[in-house]
């Protein structure tokens, strides 16, 4: 079964930039996937960020961003606050009719 | 204001069986589908399952495949998930979830499984 592939931990400086990326173990990312982003913190109930490849959902601040970068896709935070110290998943949507998650990316701000 | 409440986990011994109910509150399961996923302890998430809102399933993960079932009552407004021959390995919270666009929307709370003797 494919695997989907994502950093595990990232760190990042107080107004600094990081991108995430999410990658398949066999084949490209394409918008066909319909990449989405999730972030959680240790305790709380998932949040969705970004469904779409790009689009921000609501009351989501817009340092967030999607995108695809080569055969990725990638999650990208501009302006890195310490509220935004998280776990962060992406899921894309196969062909075969499922969703999979990556394993996640644990963000550290400091 | 959409939300969803999860119930029905507990403690069940390996090879026992559970049925999760979500209900979901801001709207109908015959207008929206709903997702269950998963989160183990100390691990990351897992999709489960997805209901159409026509009552339709999508294909179901390896993982538990053949031993869980979505289900759901529409007079209820509740979509359901049987699992059967549970492993320890299943045990995780439970969260339902609003489907957007294919992708997760809205979230509950969860409920917690614990597969253990």
């Amino acid at each position: 079964q494919t695997v989907v592939t994502q950093e595990e931990s990232f760190s990042v400086s107080p107004g600094g930039t990081v991108t995430l990326t999410c990658g398949l173990t066999s084949g490209s990312v394409s918008t066909n996937h319909y990449p989405s982003w999730y972030q959680q913190t240790p305790g709380q109930t998932p949040r969705t960020l970004i469904h779409s490849t790009y689009v921000l959902s609501s009351g989501v601040p817009d340092r967030f961003s999607g995108s695809i970068l080569g055969n990725k896709a990638a999650l990208t935070i501009t302006g890195a606050q310490a509220i935004d110290e998280s776990h962060y998943y992406c899921v894309l949507y196969m062909s075969s009719g499922i969703w999979v998650f990556g394993g996640g990316t644990k963000v550290t701000v400091l | 204001q959409v939300h969803l409440v999860e119930s029905g986990g507990g403690v069940v011994q390996p090879g026992g069986s559970l049925k999760l109910s979500c209900v979901p509150s801001g709207f109908t399961v015959t207008d929206y589908g709903v997702h269950w996923v998963r989160q183990a302890p100390g691990k990351g998430l897992e999709w489960v399952t997805f209901i159409r809102n026509s009552g339709e399933s999508a294909p179901y993960p390896d993982s538990v495949s053949g031993r869980f079932i979505v289900a759901r009552d529409i007079s209820r407004n509740t979509i359901y998930l049987r699992m059967n021959s549970l492993r320890p390995e299943d045990s995780a919270v439970y969260y339902c979830v609003k489907e957007g666009n294919y992708y997760m929307d809205v979230w509950g709370k969860g409920t917690t499984v614990t597969v253990s003797s």
